[in-house]
């Protein structure tokens, strides 16, 4: 069965400082996605990054970077310079990688409040 | 473009009622669609899963008579709550995903903006 941990409940951080959100998964598959999305009060899920399991690569994107170690099952993601627009829920998830089988295994979220 | 709506955003209504929400792919035929439940400060929990033309897979705990799932086109899925009780208050959201969608997409579910279902 598949499982994702994000450990951390809520985090407070200052504006401008630099936040990384933990999530560690478990599978028993090779091939699968693991997906950051944001939840803002609003309700409406906004995709982050999907990352393939094949592909280890660190990723940026603005203030946004993912690391993704296969070794410790964790996929962490890191806001820098954060600000109070990233307030919101982060969710990590997990889906297996054939067609038909995509649904998605999300962790607790880790709800983030930036403190201007 | 890969834009999921869903109707109503929210509805009221009385116990024992039942509720119909709709999950719209707008700009892509959706192959499969996902309806998710998430109660407050909680996780999404996969409900169920439905594919075009077929009878929906339901989450294990989930009662397949009282949320009845209803995809009979490639845009449009439907969820209909029966007999709603208040402890179905919660938040609704689905996802729509197509093996024919860009290949750097393919896998990817797209969610919609979620429907609130207050039970008074």
């Amino acid at each position: 069965a598949q499982k994702v941990t994000q450990a951390q409940t809520e985090i407070s951080v200052v504006e401008k400082e630099d936040v990384t959100l933990d999530c560690v998964y478990e599978t028993r598959d090779t091939t699968y996605y693991l997906f950051w999305y944001k939840q803002p009060p609003s309700g409406e899920l906004v995709f982050l990054i999907r990352r393939n399991s094949f592909d280890e690569q660190n990723e940026i994107s603005g203030r946004y970077s993912w690391n993704f170690q296969k070794s410790t099952s964790s996929f962490n993601f890191t806001i820098t310079a954060s600000q109070v627009v990233d307030s919101a829920v982060y969710f990590c998830a997990l889906s297996e990688a054939s067609f038909g089988n995509e649904k998605l295994t999300f962790g607790t979220g880790t709800r983030l409040t930036i403190i201007p | 473009g890969a834009v999921v709506s869903q109707h109503p955003s929210w509805v009221i209504c009385k116990s024992g009622t039942s509720v119909k929400i709709e999950c719209r792919s707008l700009d892509f035929q959706a192959t499969t669609m996902f309806w998710y439940r998430q109660f407050p400060k909680q996780s999404l929990m996969l409900m169920a899963t439905s594919n075009e033309g077929s009878k929906a897979t339901y989450e294990q705990g989930v009662e397949k008579d009282k949320f009845l799932i209803n995809h009979a086109s490639l845009t449009l899925s439907t969820l209909t709550v029966t007999s709603a009780h208040p402890e179905d208050s919660s938040f609704y959201i689905c996802s729509a995903s197509s093996p024919f969608t860009r290949l750097d997409t393919s896998y990817e579910q797209y969610f919609g903006p979620g429907t609130r279902l207050t039970v008074t």
